[in-house]
């Protein structure tokens, strides 16, 4: 299956820089998909972007799907920033698995 | 909101007991998805649903049961809980394969 691994596993930031979050996967995919689990737990959706950038306020993502890595940025951070960051593309098969790497833990100091 | 509900939120339980956890959908999106989630293994596939009583296993289905009897509601099932199963169990949805996926807010089991 699909293998992701996701860079840096660990970030801590002051708030207000800014940071890129890589996402590598070892096979062609259909579309990905970037989540933010904040605190509390909540998985909460932050792009689709099977390919090209789209970009949501202080966010932005890029996929390259011929190359099999994706790019989170995150500019101007803040407290809330904070939390774990998964990379979830769906493989190409007729199940709309997400697969999921490990992982980003970001911490943004005030 | 995507109008996913799980329920129970929290649950603690005894090893060897039966537990259902319930994953309720107002969306009427034809993908279901269980997933568990563990330190240092991110999220991962336990049973998937693509239609009323079409079901199939995901990675880590091992003592794990689901059934799909309406579009709205996924069941998952322990049969005879034990300790490794402790997690937090996350449902999700999806309308059709090239969409959006959406996640509930989780449900934490413990096995004691």
């Amino acid at each position: 299956g699909i293998q992701v691994e996701q860079s840096p596993p660990d970030l801590i930031l002051q708030e207000g820089a800014n940071s890129t979050l890589r996402c590598n996967f070892s096979d062609s995919v259909n579309n990905l998909q970037w989540f933010h689990q904040n605190p509390w737990g909540q998985l909460i959706n932050l792009f689709y972007i099977p390919s090209g950038t789209k970009q949501n306020g202080r966010l932005s993502a890029t996929t390259v799907a011929t190359e099999r890595y994706s790019l989170l940025y995150i500019s101007s951070s803040q407290t809330t920033d904070s939390g774990v960051y998964f990379c979830a593309p769906h493989g190409s098969s007729n199940t709309g698995k997400l697969i999921f790497g490990q992982g980003t833990t970001l911490q943004v100091k005030p | 909101d995507a109008g996913i509900t799980q329920s129970p939120r929290h649950k603690v339980t005894e090893t060897g007991t039966p537990v259902t956890l319930r994953c309720h959908q107002t969306e009427n999106h034809r993908y279901m998805y269980w997933y568990r989630q563990d330190p240092g293994h991110g999220l991962r596939l336990i049973h998937y649903s693509y239609g009323v009583k079409d079901t199939d296993k995901g990675e880590v289905s091992d003592g794990y049961s689901v059934s799909r009897s309406k579009t709205e509601d996924f069941l998952l099932t322990l049969e005879s809980a034990t300790s490794s199963q402790t997690s937090v169990y996350f449902c999700a949805i999806r309308i059709q394969l090239n969409t959006e996926a959406f996640f509930g807010q989780g449900t934490r089991l413990t096995v004691v």
